[in-house]
């Protein structure tokens, strides 16, 4: 079983729609980053967050320490958002900083 | 340049070659990273260092992996005799010292392909 599992693997939307991308994992963190990766590889870093929510935008992440659990909120999507996010979590023990991360998310936004 | 660069960006070789790919880091960053990330899935951790430091080789598959980073900035990465499972893109990533923001940076990736 991986340690970090997120769910839908595949979600399609229509523009404007409200998208919710969960991430759920099984060991102790000290933080959780949320990534984009666009076709073509490069990976960017939306949120990295260890308690309570962040707002950047249109994006919203949360995370619940205790139920082990992190969403990502997308609100009034739009075919720019169509990428793979991914969900990554710093295992308290073990190499500083070091990712694992969950298998991605692959979204599509259509008009 | 402000961002983490690598290259090649694409690299095939072919079955048995050696290759070396390198990751050029965010000035003054210390931490740098190594992931493979295979076509469909999530990357995966490959090898840390701290400057010049490796303190952590626990993900390279095997000792056909190799990474240095001899001054504390540019790292590269070797891999020998190239079999066709070592196929994936190959990520670096670059952040502050531990204690400062986790936050890393990831470069483009160098994309191989092992005939």
């Amino acid at each position: 079983k991986n340690e970090v599992e997120q769910s839908p693997q595949n979600l399609t939307a229509q523009e404007g729609e409200f998208i919710t991308i969960n991430c759920s994992y099984s060991v102790g963190i000290s933080a959780l980053h949320w990534l984009q990766q666009h076709p073509g590889g490069g990976i960017v870093s939306l949120f990295m967050l260890s308690s309570g929510k962040k707002k950047h935008g249109r994006l919203i992440a949360t995370i619940n320490i205790q139920e082990k659990h992190s969403s990502l909120h997308i609100t009034a999507s739009h075919p720019r958002d169509s990428a793979v996010y991914i969900c990554a979590v710093i295992l308290l023990t073990g190499t500083a900083s070091k990712l694992t991360f969950g298998t991605g998310t692959r979204l599509q936004v259509t008009l | 340049g402000a961002g983490v660069s690598q290259s090649p960006r694409y690299k095939v070789a072919k079955r048995g070659q050696d290759v070396a790919l390198r990751c050029d880091p965010i000035s003054g960053h210390v931490s740098l990273f190594w992931y493979q990330q295979a076509l469909g899935q999530g990357p995966e951790f490959l090898t840390y260092f701290q400057n010049e430091a490796q303190l952590d080789k626990s993900g390279l598959p095997s000792d056909r992996f190799f990474a240095e980073r001899p001054e504390g900035s540019v790292s590269t990465l070797k891999i020998q005799r190239t079999q066709q499972e070592d196929s994936a893109v190959y990520l670096c990533a670059s952040s502050l010292p531990p204690g400062h923001s986790n936050e890393q940076f990831f470069g483009p990736g160098t994309r191989l392909t092992v005939l």
